[in-house]
Parts: structure tokens; sequence; C-alpha cells
């Protein structure tokens, strides 16, 4: 599986929007770029994926360089709610898993 | 919105039990899949199933563990002989396809073997 490098962990002010960056250099032409977040005692919650193009949804936005070797994952306007860690995943579309990685943990501060 | 749903939360065993976990996958999913997740570590993949096989499998998921679909809509995960390290939640997840979906997960069940 390519590999993503995210920052451990990240704060932002509730009501403010949040920007969680992805790096994965070594993503490859047939690499989907996957975001999920899971919440304090729950499962991982998908939230967006995108190939090349940007990607809005009711949850977040996904930003994709254009060389596609990072990505950025908007959150507009941030609840409390949204304190969770972020995984950017890559994915093949001929793979038949997701593999996990440590992700950022995002902080809401009141 | 669908929901794959887990059964039991959290379920006690001795060591050397076997536990069944089960799973009822979103109902036009074509593809299932367990996760764990020891307290404080990564999600791990344990195992995908489609067409009623196990299509790819990790090192975790060796002899002790197996998985089936017995009728159709449920999905369960067996640990022959629960040793202490099996202690975790265990997430089941479902896609549409195998390809570009994102998976829904269920709450998870949390096994703690005593």
């Amino acid at each position: 599986d390519a590999k993503t490098t995210q920052p451990n962990s990240m704060e932002s002010n509730e009501e403010e929007p949040v920007h969680l960056p992805c790096n994965h250099s070594t993503i490859s032409g047939t690499d989907y770029i996957h975001w999920y977040r899971q919440l304090p005692s729950q499962g991982p919650e998908y939230v967006i994926h995108g190939l090349t193009s940007n990607v809005n949804n009711r949850m977040a936005s996904l930003a994709i360089a254009e060389d596609r070797k990072s990505s950025t994952l908007i959150l507009h306007r941030a609840t409390l709610r949204d304190a969770a860690v972020y995984y950017c995943i890559l994915r093949d579309n001929r793979d038949d898993k997701i593999i996990f990685g440590k992700g950022t943990r995002l902080h809401i501060l009141p | 919105e669908p929901e794959v749903t887990q059964t039991p939360s959290h379920q006690v065993t001795q060591m050397g039990q076997e536990v069944i976990l089960r799973c009822v996958p979103i109902s036009n999913h074509l593809y299932f899949y367990w996760y764990r997740q020891i307290l404080g570590q990564k999600v791990e993949f344990l195992v995908s199933f489609y067409n009623n096989e196990i299509s790819e499998k990790s090192e975790i998921f060796d002899d002790q563990f197996s998985v089936e679909r017995p009728d159709g809509s449920n999905f369960t995960l067996k640990i022959r002989s629960t040793k202490l390290e099996d202690s975790a939640m265990y997430f089941c997840a479902s896609t549409r396809t195998g390809g570009v979906y994102g998976y829904t997960f269920g709450s998870g069940t949390r096994l703690t073997v005593v």
C-alpha cells in the first residue's frame, strides 16, 4: 500500500475552518484518496474520497493537488463533534482492503 | 441512513473459550470486512470476504480465526480459542463494491479476554 504522511495532531477553534493536510508523494495513477474519521469510542466513519478533482459533500471538501502528491481535507466550520482522529488513506481501486495509519488527532477548542 | 449492526457491543470471555462476533452488513453491499483495534493502537485489517469466500487476509488472521456468512444477512467472526492478546475492539465493515466506494463500519464489539 502506498504511504501517506499526516501530522500527529492539530488544534482548531470551534466554528472556524480546519485544513487537514496529507502527503502521498508515491501515489500511483490507480490510487484513490480516501478520508475516514474515528470519533471517540466509535468505529471509523467514511468522510470523502477523490481521484483527481476536488470533491465536496455534506461533511467536508477534499482539495487534491494538481500533481496528486498531496491533499487537504477541509471542514468548513468545525464543531466540537468534529473532534476525532482523521485518516488519509490511499486505495487502489483493484485492492480489496483499506489500511489505516495513525492519522491526525484533531482537537476542537470551544 | 443504512447501518452496519454489530452484536454484542461488549463480550467478556475466558481464555481458551470460543467466541462468535456477529455483524449484519448493509443489505445491498457485497464486500465484507473485519478489522480490530487494540486499545490505544491503530485499526488493523483482519480479513475481506466476497462471494462467500475470503478474498484477502492479514497475518493476524491465523487458524484461530474464521469467518462465515451463514444465511445471506449475517457475517460472523469466530475465534476458536481466545488468548489474552485477542482483547480488542472488533469492527465489521461493508461496501457496495470492492472499488471506489467508501466503507460503512459498525460500532464495534469490545472483546475482553480474562
